[in-house]
């Protein structure tokens, strides 16, 4: 069955750094997400892209976040200046289409550590 | 803003026992997703549902949209079923939804 995959599965970065986190969608789905998840607490929503643009973003992904479809395949959620706040399980998912009334489809994760 | 609620928090089980993990939410919604988060992180679908009962396998999950509540049952549980199971709630129509979610319930089921 095909599946979203995210890359690392760990990163760990020092305060301040960039880091770029990357997901691969299913490939014939055309709505990608990206959740947060802060050890002990509930998965948050980040954001969603469609049709190469930002559907709709939650008020924690400011400034400091960007998101990107750089090709045909991948789809990358870039943190600017991480803080340490921004450690967190980071997930990807993606979604097939807006006719069929189906789950979205989720990643492993990236750990995501802030030192 | 929708409020995602479960219960319990956390549940222990031994094997073999039927399990039940309620959902409940406040805001009318157009689907309700049951997901599984094993010990590693990486999280799985197990059902989308707006009405009714869906089954697969040993899972049971079933969903009263009058009352805002959802249920997750597990029938003959198994050591292998641990895992959090959340509960995410998708509001309004159309398909590109973004998901709501409960702060999960830990399952422990003992051999």
């Amino acid at each position: 069955e095909p599946e979203v995959t995210q890359t690392p599965s760990h990163q760990v970065t020092q305060m301040g750094q960039e880091v770029i986190l990357r997901c691969v969608p299913i490939s014939n789905h055309l709505y990608f997400y990206w959740y947060r998840q802060i050890l002990g607490q509930k998965v948050e929503f980040l954001v969603s892209f469609y049709n190469n643009e930002i559907s709709e973003k939650s008020e924690i992904f400011d400034d400091q976040f960007s998101v990107e479809r750089p090709d045909g395949s991948n789809f990358t959620l870039k943190i600017r200046s991480t803080k340490l706040e921004d450690s967190a399980m980071y997930f990807c998912a993606s979604l097939k289409d807006s006719q069929s009334n189906q789950p979205q489809h989720f990643g492993d994760g990236t750990r995501l550590s802030i030192l | 803003k929708n409020e995602v609620e479960q219960s319990p928090q956390n549940l222990t089980a031994q094997e073999g026992e039927f399990i039940t993990i309620n959902c409940s939410y406040s805001v009318g919604i157009s689907a309700l997703h049951w997901l599984q988060q094993h010990p590693g992180g990486g999280i799985v679908s197990l059902f989308m549902l707006s009405s009714g009962k869906k089954k697969h396998g040993r899972l049971i999950a079933t969903i009263n949209i009058q009352e805002k509540h959802s249920s997750l049952h597990i029938t003959a549980s198994h050591p292998r079923d641990s895992a959090v199971y959340i509960c995410a709630v998708k509001a309004g129509g159309g398909s590109n939804y973004k998901l709501t979610f409960g702060k999960g319930t830990l399952l422990t089921v003992n051999p």
